[in-house]
C-alpha cells in the first residue's frame, strides 16, 4: 500500500543551524513522483520540489537540498543555515503513476527556527 | 500570473446545513484537485477534475461532491454537514498531467461546523 511517513512531528532549532527533515515512502509503482511542500502559518501549501523515481540525483537550491535514495525509499530535505522565515510545517508527498494524480501526504514536520 | 484562489476564506455553518466552496485555478491549468486538512487525519485527497470530468475520487462519503466548469473553475459541495467536517479545504491546480505535474495550492477555505 502507498504510504508516506514523516517520523519527526516537531523540530526546533536555533537560527543558522542546519536541519534535515526525513521522509520515507512506500509504493509498489515503479514510476512515481515525490514532492515537498511548505505550509507557513497562513495555511497555503507552497510547492518546493518534485523528483521522479528515475532521477536519483540530489538537488540543491540555495539553502535547500534534497537527497533521494531509492534503496532506502527516502527523500530527505535539508535546510542549511536555517532562518526564522523557514518556520513552517513541511510535507512530503507521493504521486503514483497508477494513483490517478492524488497526492499522498505524510503527516508533516513542524519546524520552528528560533532567533 | 495569479495563483489559485478560493472563496470564501472562512465559513461557519450549523450541523445539517450544506455548503459550497469555490476554486479558481491558475490560468491555463485544467486539472483541479480538492483536499481536506484536519489535525487528526492530516491532508486527505477528496477528488480531482479535468475537463469537467471527475477522474479520481478519495475515500469520502457521498455527501462530498464536486464539479468543474468549462473555464476550469471548480466547486465542491458538502451536504448535511457534520461536526467532523470542520477542516481546512484546499484546492490545487495543475497544468495537465496530474501525476507528474506539481500541484499549486490555494489559501484554503476554513470551514467550521457548529
Amino acid at each position: 500500500a502507498q504510504k508516506v511517513t514523516q517520523a519527526q512531528t516537531e523540530i526546533s532549532v536555533v537560527e543558522k543551524e542546519d536541519v534535515t527533515l526525513d521522509c520515507v515512502y512506500e509504493t509498489r509503482d515503479t514510476t512515481y513522483y515525490l514532492f515537498w511542500y511548505k505550509q507557513p502559518p497562513s495555511g497555503e501549501l507552497v510547492f518546493l520540489i518534485r523528483r521522479n523515481s528515475f532521477d536519483e540525483q540530489n538537488e540543491i537550491s540555495g539553502r535547500y537540498s534534497w537527497n533521494f535514495q531509492k534503496s532506502t525509499s527516502s527523500f530527505n530535505f535539508t535546510i542549511t543555515a536555517s532562518q526564522v522565515v523557514d518556520s513552517a510545517v513541511y510535507f512530503c508527498a507521493l504521486s503514483e503513476s497508477g494513483g490517478g494524480g492524488k497526492l499522498i501526504f505524510g503527516q508533516g514536520t513542524e519546524l520552528s527556527v528560533k532567533p | 500570473k495569479a495563483g489559485v484562489t478560493q472563496t470564501p476564506r472562512y465559513l461557519i455553518k450549523t450541523r445539517g446545513q450544506q455548503v459550497t466552496l469555490s476554486c479558481s485555478p491558475i490560468s491555463g491549468h485544467r486539472s483541479v484537485s480538492w483536499y481536506q486538512q484536519t489535525p487528526g487525519q492530516g491532508l486527505q485527497f477528496l477528488f480531482e477534475y479535468f475537463s469537467e470530468t471527475q477522474r479520481n475520487k478519495g475515500n469520502f462519503p457521498g455527501r462530498f461532491s464536486g464539479r468543474q466548469f468549462s473555464n476550469s473553475r471548480s466547486e465542491m459541495n458538502v451536504s448535511t454537514l457534520e461536526l467532523g467536517d470542520s477542516a481546512l479545504y484546499l484546492c490545487a491546480s495543475s497544468l495537465r498531467d496530474r501525476v507528474r505535474d506539481e500541484q499549486y495550492f490555494g489559501p484554503g477555505t476554513r470551514l467550521t461546523v457548529t
